[in-house]
């Protein structure tokens, strides 16, 4: 069975406090590792796709990296409005069904 | 809007009745997903068309789900004999086709009483 999981659960920086999103990941041939960033009341809102070790993608303070094994969202001096739940979801093997993180809850304080 | 727009935002009814969530996804976009999302955790799928048709359906809980999609565009999931178990925030999503990133509502949160 496919499986995800994110950490920590839940993160609190303070602002311009660089660190790092965990998403590690059992499947077998990932076929695409998403991240995304959710607010409270919306819903997932798309900001990267990963689909080999190795590559990354970088978007403003945001940066995402792939392994083998696990996925990094690193964050570079975050700021409040950076404050959300971020979510990973894989594709893997012969299913175009996402399974998702449960997600790790980051606070940015000012 | 140019986003995935699901109606209604909230739904309140009582156990035993059936209900019916409609998504529209963004134009174009070929893939359509259903998700079930608890507080605090990720969502979870319960099933996906590809154009009219649903390619897989696994997720759904029991047969009292279904989900519809006649011409390939607007989406309905509905739910009867509705039980309070059944009460949880609904999402949908589209994408471009099925290996591509997707695009989500802000869902339906479904209250049985």
């Amino acid at each position: 069975e496919d499986q995800v999981t994110q950490s920590p659960e839940a993160l609190r920086l303070q602002e311009g406090e660089s660190s790092s999103l965990n998403c590690s990941y059992t499947v077998s041939g990932l076929r695409g590792l998403f991240w995304y960033r959710q607010d409270p009341g919306k819903g997932p809102e798309f900001l990267f796709t990963l689909y080999s070790a190795g590559e990354e993608k970088e978007k403003e303070r945001l940066k995402a990296t792939l392994t083998k094994k696990e996925s990094f969202l690193h964050i570079t001096a975050p700021k409040p409005e950076d404050s959300a739940t971020y979510l990973c979801a894989v594709q893997a093997g012969g299913s175009y069904i996402p399974t998702f993180g449960r997600g790790t809850s980051l606070i940015v304080h000012p | 809007g140019a986003g995935v727009s699901q109606s209604p935002r909230y739904k309140v009814t009582k156990r035993g009745q059936d209900v019916a969530l409609r998504c529209d996804p963004i134009s174009g976009h070929v893939s359509l997903y259903w998700y079930r999302q608890a507080l605090g955790q990720g969502p979870e799928f319960l099933t996906y068309f590809n154009y009219e048709a649903q390619q897989d359906k696994s997720g759904l809980p029991n047969d009292r789900f279904s989900a519809e999609r006649p011409e390939g565009s607007i989406s309905t999931l509905t739910i009867q004999r509705t039980e309070q178990r059944d009460s949880a925030m609904y999402r949908c999503a589209s994408s471009p086709t099925d290996n591509q990133p997707q695009h989500f509502g802000d869902g339906t949160r479904l209250s049985i009483l």
